[in-house]
């Protein structure tokens, strides 16, 4: 059950888009359609924003997207705002019905 | 309004038990899986322990196998994280969260502390 990786962190401006990246293996990202992401402001509690690769939870905003390719999934926030500094967690279902989740990658808006 | 309420943490003794539990409002246990995540202070999530909608299957990190057990009650909209011989390193918030696609937690509890210290 290695974690899924993370960059540590990443910065972008304020109407900017970026993309945080989420490495895993054939037995985790790979070969799952259940790929999900989370934000996680400071003292808070984490809140789901994309899963299953693609779908965003009711409430979401549109600025926020996922993909993937290979064993590497993507999120990407469009039109960065000062709210969306936060860290952003991935996650996915494993082929034998377990969860493995990245180390996170604290999003700075300068 | 679907929400999640932690309780159970605190302080205890290496090698010592304790029972979390995570109370839902409202019937959202019906269909749906539910997981433990931990976060160290300091530190990033990690997946802990989740059950399937039907009780059926439970599975666990490798770092808690063996020790903990995940369990639910739907009769009292209410999951369980029984940890046993606990260690130093199982120090972290602990929460819980309702699985709504293999493994997608939402929403989430506001989460128990639980210190693990002699």
């Amino acid at each position: 059950q290695s974690a899924l990786t993370q960059p540590a962190s990443v910065s972008g401006s304020p109407g900017q888009s970026i993309t945080l990246s989420c490495t895993g293996t054939r037995s985790d990202v790979s070969d799952s359609d259940y790929v999900s992401w989370y934000q996680q402001h400071p003292g808070k509690a984490p809140k789901l924003i994309i899963y299953n690769v693609y779908n965003r939870p009711s409430g979401v905003s549109d600025r926020f997207s996922g993909s993937k390719s290979g064993n590497t999934a993507s999120l990407t926030i469009s039109g960065l705002q000062t709210e969306d500094e936060a860290d952003y967690y991935c996650s996915s279902f494993t082929s034998t019905n377990t969860l493995v989740l990245g180390g996170g990658t604290k999003l700075t808006v300068l | 309004q679907v929400q999640l309420v932690e309780s159970g943490g605190g302080v205890v003794q290496p090698g010592k038990s304790l029972r979390l539990a995570c109370a839902a409002s409202g019937n959202i246990f019906r269909g749906h899986g539910m997981l433990w995540v931990r976060q160290a202070p300091g530190k990033g999530l990690e997946w802990v322990a989740l059950i399937w909608y039907d009780g059926s299957i439970q599975n666990y990190a490798d770092s808690v196998k063996g020790r903990f057990t995940i369990s639910r009650d739907d009769s009292k909209n209410t999951v369980y994280l029984q940890m046993n011989s606990l260690r130093v390193g199982d120090t972290a918030m602990y929460y819980c969260a309702r699985d709504i696609s293999f493994g997608a937690g939402s929403p989430w509890g506001q989460g128990t502390l639980v210190t693990v210290s002699s």
